[in-house]
């Protein structure tokens, strides 16, 4: 069974452009989460996705939104890139069955911006 | 809210020795808490779970953890190291419906 899978697997922006990661999740889940992983401040969740809506957002400003598709797939945007957003950014999906939701995560997009 | 953390960013351990990797919680309401492993330039793999069955959580490669509510801990055990046990390992718990809060992880050093 193929796993979470995301692209691209690097990406080199510059100061104030926009960046758009892609995440397929697990066939059969529904949920999709979005995490960064900046050097210095750890694991941050970012966004939760479900079937088609978004179901909760971590402490990011605007700038940050994504989507999901009916296909359960998702896309992170990020806009205005700042230094600060170079991280790796961690996509996991899951059933949505409750807080005992396995997460499992995909390999990351590396975020760098000049 | 809840919060997790991790004692010791980094820890050396000779192979063949225990592995302790700690792990404190606090929470509000009943925890329900992961321990995840990820390898350099990998994404995060979980070893195991805590859902509120049996306080001994067995997970893979070895390794397991106990469930200690009076000392709001979780901690991650393994008795033999190996070399392939190198990596970062995440405790995290729960929050709330689709959000995982992480420790600030463990760095494992694996010395012959």
């Amino acid at each position: 069974e193929a796993g979470v899978t995301q692209s691209p697997t690097h990406l080199i922006k510059t100061r104030g452009q926009q960046a758009t990661l892609r995440c397929s999740p697990i066939s059969g889940h529904t949920s999709v989460y979005w995490y960064q992983q900046a050097l210095g401040l750890g694991l941050q969740f970012l966004l939760w996705y479900d079937e088609g809506e978004e179901r909760n957002r971590g402490n990011f400003p605007p700038r940050f939104s994504g989507r999901q598709f009916p296909n359960y797939s998702s896309e992170l945007n990020v806009n205005a890139l700042e230094l600060e957003d170079s991280a790796l950014y961690l996509c996991a999906s899951s059933f949505s069955e409750g807080r005992t939701d396995t997460q499992y995560f995909g390999p990351g997009t590396r975020l760098t911006v000049l | 809210a809840q919060s997790v953390t991790q004692l010791g960013s980094h820890v050396s351990v000779s192979e063949g020795a225990l592995v302790l990797l700690r792990c404190n919680y606090s929470s509000s309401v009943p925890p329900y808490l992961f321990w995840y492993v990820q390898y350099p330039n990998q994404g995060l793999q979980l070893l195991l779970k805590y859902t509120s069955a049996a306080t001994l959580v067995k997970g893979i490669n070895g390794f397991e953890a106990e469930f200690k509510k009076s000392e709001t801990s979780f901690h991650l055990t393994k008795p033999s190291a190996h070399m392939s046990d190198a990596a970062e390992y995440f405790c995290a718990v729960s929050e709330s419906w689709g959000k995982l809060q992480f420790g600030a992880g463990t760095q494992v050093v694996v010395t012959p």
